[in-house]
């Protein structure tokens, strides 16, 4: 049964401390992304992988760092140097970047940080 | 950072009626549309990606057209049921498969 999973679901963390939010895919896709959702607001990109070992930053990347070691993972560290973390994360994937392609959603990672 | 907007944010129907809402966007350098459908508690799901003026996308009850000229989608319900009920996003794709999304339209659909 292919698809994304984000654990956790609901993440609590206090202030300073970095948090890795999980993302892992078995689409076979090339390309992956994590957005932030805030009340009102729409999907903003946080960063995103067109290709293993390569990433950019999108929007909203200050604050945030991710990795891409294995075609099926896409971890985003949310640093203490992010004013507001708290957020609803969502990843994603899609079969290559470069294109007019779907992509297909993770079930999001909710982060409280107190 | 483009702007995309949906309107109306939110809007309710009642079972057996027909509904759409309008999602615009720059009309310059145009590349892909995109509409989701999110329900609560679950993943954003595709609908549609539309990328030539004119197009028109159907899946079951739910349709969608394209004037990229002028900038702007519309995306119909006909015979709107409760599980029809979720956030509709729409998405302006650009050549690398970046995606802007617009705030999103909340539909209600009450028996």
């Amino acid at each position: 049964d292919g698809g994304i999973t984000q654990s956790p679901k609901y993440l609590f963390r206090k202030e300073g401390q970095n948090v890795t939010l999980s993302c892992e895919q078995n689409l076979n896709h090339d390309a992956m992304y994590w957005y932030r959702q805030d009340p009102g607001q729409g999907l903003r990109l946080i960063y995103y992988s067109q290709i293993v070992n390569d990433f950019q930053k999108g929007d909203i990347a200050e604050g945030y760092s991710v990795s891409r070691e294995k075609k099926e993972s896409f971890p985003l560290t949310v640093t203490s140097a992010q004013k507001n973390p708290t957020a609803f994360y969502l990843c994603a994937s899609s079969i290559q970047a470069g294109g007019p392609y779907e992509q297909y959603f993770g079930p999001g990672t909710r982060l409280t940080v107190t | 950072i483009l702007n995309v907007e949906q309107s109306p944010q939110s809007l309710h129907v009642q079972e057996g009626d027909s509904t759409n809402f309008t999602c615009s966007f720059p009309s310059s350098n145009f590349y892909a549309l995109h509409w989701y459908r999110w329900e609560t508690a679950k993943s954003p799901e595709a609908l549609f990606v539309m990328t030539l003026n004119g197009d028109e996308k159907k899946k079951g009850q739910i349709s969608a057209t394209l004037n990229t000229k002028e900038g702007y989608s519309y995306l119909y319900i006909k015979g709107s049921q409760p599980e029809d009920s979720a956030t509709y996003l729409c998405a302006f794709g650009d050549s690398w498969g970046k995606l802007q999304f617009g705030a999103g339209t909340q539909v209600v659909v009450t028996p």
